[in-house]
């Protein structure tokens, strides 16, 4: 299957910094790309879909300002972690989609945030 | 009607013995199924799709049994190997959606040896 590269895989802050993250499609192009948010023994919580080119967008009760979405090129998108908070501490997941439509969707590894 | 139900919520089966886990759909829109695989502390991974031009699909063993009736489909495990415990997510989209997909709640599998 194509690979999703996510990094980091983990990262530790301090509240009120921000955190980078950043998900790369290494072996395609993908056009679209999501950001989703587990919590543990959770399912995936869709936070936002981010399109090449244009603004991200973003499900309901996701704060914009709080998790910025930057898909500058067809192989990179990042999300940034804004003045990071204790309860902002999850496992935040990306993924990518090779082809429009077909509904076939790959996996980063994940990066497991924790906010002190 | 975006919803997808997935059940059991956690399964404990003997090496050897058939893993089952079922989801349900409302949204006859749906036209793409895929199972993912998750480990702890690991992004989830494409285990097997079906689309629902087919009644059932199968890799190795892994075999996803579709009723575009009842709006349901399940995944089987085979043989079920202690190294396949992790927790399982069935998806559903559409193909107007852009590959978003909508998840069940997972399934936590144990395999026992």
């Amino acid at each position: 299957g194509a690979v999703v590269s996510q990094h980091p895989s983990w990262v530790i802050c301090k509240s009120g910094t921000s955190v980078k993250i950043e998900c790369r499609s290494l072996d395609f192009q993908a056009t679209t790309m999501f950001w989703y948010r587990q919590f543990p023994k959770q399912s995936l919580m869709l936070m936002a879909t981010s399109n090449e080119g244009s603004k991200a967008t973003y499900e309901q009760g996701v704060e914009k300002d709080k998790f910025l979405i930057n898909h500058a090129s067809l192989t990179l998108s990042t999300l940034t972690v804004t003045s990071a908070h204790p309860e902002d501490s999850s496992f935040y997941i990306c993924s990518a989609a090779p082809g429009r439509n077909t509904g076939e969707l790959f996996f980063g590894e994940g990066s497991r945030l924790t906010v002190l | 009607q975006q919803q997808v139900k997935q059940s059991p919520q956690s399964l404990i089966v003997q090496k050897g013995g058939i893993s089952i886990i079922n989801c349900a759909y409302e949204n006859t829109a749906f036209d793409y199924f895929p199972w993912y695989q998750q480990f702890p502390g690991k992004g989830p991974a494409l285990l097997i799709a079906i689309r629902p031009d087919v009644s059932e699909k199968k890799e190795g063993r892994f075999t996803i049994s579709f009723n575009k009736s009842a709006k349901q489909f399940s995944l089987h495990i085979m043989d079920s190997q202690p190294g396949d415990s992790a927790t399982y997510f069935c998806a559903a989209t559409d193909g107007t959606s852009g590959s978003r997909l909508t998840f069940g709640e997972g399934t936590q599998l144990t395999v026992n040896p």
